[in-house]
């Protein structure tokens, strides 16, 4: 069993849609929760990042954690066509390695 | 504030060639991480450093791979005698400690001729 889960996609949605990205994961000491936006030819750019349980909205984007479930999401609200990109997932213990979900390809139509 | 800074972006060697790879780390970060991904593929880890100390390379092939992160200057991720299974995008990212996230740079794109 892999230690992260991401459904790869590929996701299409209409221009203003809610978007919802998620990513499920095995290990239990897992306290880092990070979401990455990946264009194409670039490096991942960090989006969210939060620490145990819980919520956290930043501008268009919300991100939920939810240790018992052991699923985090994403939540685009009114997305873009700028929006369109590769999104991962990422966690970790304190001071271990990274763990990245394989990434979902996400297109939003105008 | 400048990112991480990855060069060359484009880099291209005949099989059997030498391969450098440099990054230079967002100001005050002192942990360096490696990775290689590749077209539809996620992220695979490579290796991991602190200034002066690799701390874990379990990604990281045993043979012909090889990565520093001196005192002084960029990390460095070296490849030797490059064969055509090595093409792919190296991404390098840094953090500042144990519980911060990691920042990326715009990586490398390697193509073994």
């Amino acid at each position: 069993q892999k230690e992260v889960e991401q459904d790869p996609g590929p996701l299409s949605v209409p221009e203003g849609a809610i978007v919802s990205l998620n990513c499920t994961y095995s290990n239990s000491a897992f306290q880092y929760f990070m979401w990455y936006r990946q264009y194409s030819r670039k490096g991942p750019e960090l989006l969210m990042y939060t620490y145990s349980s819980g919520n956290k909205e930043d501008g268009r984007f919300t991100a939920q954690v939810d240790k018992s479930s052991k699923y985090i999401s994403l939540f685009i609200r009114d997305s873009q066509p700028s929006d369109s990109a590769t999104y991962l997932c990422a966690m970790r213990e304190y001071g271990n390695q990274f763990y990245f979900g394989t990434g979902t390809s996400l297109t939003v139509i105008p | 504030n400048a990112g991480v800074m990855q060069n060359p972006r484009h880099l291209v060697r005949r099989r059997g060639q030498e391969a450098r790879l440099r990054c230079s780390p967002m100001k005050g970060h002192s942990h360096v991480y490696w990775y290689r991904q590749l077209p539809e593929e996620g992220l695979k880890f490579m290796v991991y450093l602190q200034k002066e100390n690799i701390i874990d390379e379990s990604g990281m092939p045993k043979e012909r791979f090889s990565a520093e992160f001196p005192k002084e200057g960029p990390s460095i991720l070296r490849i030797q005698q490059v064969v055509r299974g090595d093409s792919a995008a190296y991404f390098c990212a840094s953090m500042v400690e144990g519980g911060s996230p990691l920042h990326f740079g715009n990586g490398t794109r390697l193509t073994v001729t």
